[in-house]
């Protein structure tokens, strides 16, 4: 069965710095897709970033970018420029190919200080 | 505007009853979700529906029971068989855009069973 893994409960930034947030995945299958999901204290779940496994390119969304590591079955997301509306928990998340079903990581709650 | 909207926010039920969660869309998506959040353990699937009228049990499915008669409307019911019906509930739907396939989250309803 797929797992997906957030080793990090907690991690805090400075504002304007740069932070990685782990997540490491199992999975025999090789075509799926990663997510990363933030949820701030409304609780209102928003998409961060994805990336398709057939993919080599890291993908990135502005502040936001991903180190991809698909032999290492490691994806793990880098917030660079660290702002107080980043603070909140993020969720890392795996969908096979051909699915719906979604298998999402326990989060990781990340403090922004300013 | 187009979202998706669960109501109510915040629900306290007693126990041996039932009680439905609603979770409408307007965003023409196919797919919807039902997730279970409890503290530490992120986001768990208990149901999902492909299109109208077809629904699959995810990995806590037991205890709850769903219907997906209309496109917009996917409600949750939690049966007095659930063990611990207490927790946070999302609700989701997905499309498949230009960006691939993505899911938009509700705002979540607070179960308390008293």
């Amino acid at each position: 069965a797929q797992t997906v893994t957030q080793s990090q409960p907690e991690m805090s930034v400075q504002e304007a710095e740069t932070v990685t947030l782990s997540c490491t995945y199992d999975t025999s299958e090789s075509d799926y897709y990663l997510f990363w999901y933030k949820q701030p204290p409304s609780r209102q779940m928003i998409l961060v970033i994805r990336q398709e496994a057939y993919k080599q390119q890291n993908a990135t969304e502005n502040r936001f970018s991903v180190n991809f590591q698909k032999a290492a079955k490691s994806f793990s997301l880098k917030i660079s420029d660290s702002q107080l509306g980043d603070a909140a928990m993020y969720f890392c998340a795996y969908r096979r190919s051909g699915t719906y079903k979604y298998i999402f990581g326990t989060g990781t709650r990340l403090k922004v200080l300013a | 505007d187009g979202g998706i909207t669960q109501s109510p926010k915040y629900l306290f039920r007693k126990e041996g009853q039932n009680v439905t969660l609603s979770c409408e869309q307007n965003l023409n998506h196919d797919a919807m979700y039902w997730y279970r959040q409890d503290p530490g353990q992120g986001l768990r699937l208990i149901y999902y529906s492909q299109i109208v009228n077809d629904f699959q049990k995810g990995d806590i499915a037991e205890g709850y029971s769903v219907s997906r008669e209309k496109k917009e409307s996917f409600p949750l019911t939690v049966t007095s068989a659930q063990k611990n019906p207490t927790a946070f509930y999302l609700c989701a739907s997905e499309t498949q855009g230009v960006r691939g396939n993505e899911q938009f989250f509700g705002p979540g309803t607070r179960l308390t069973v008293l």
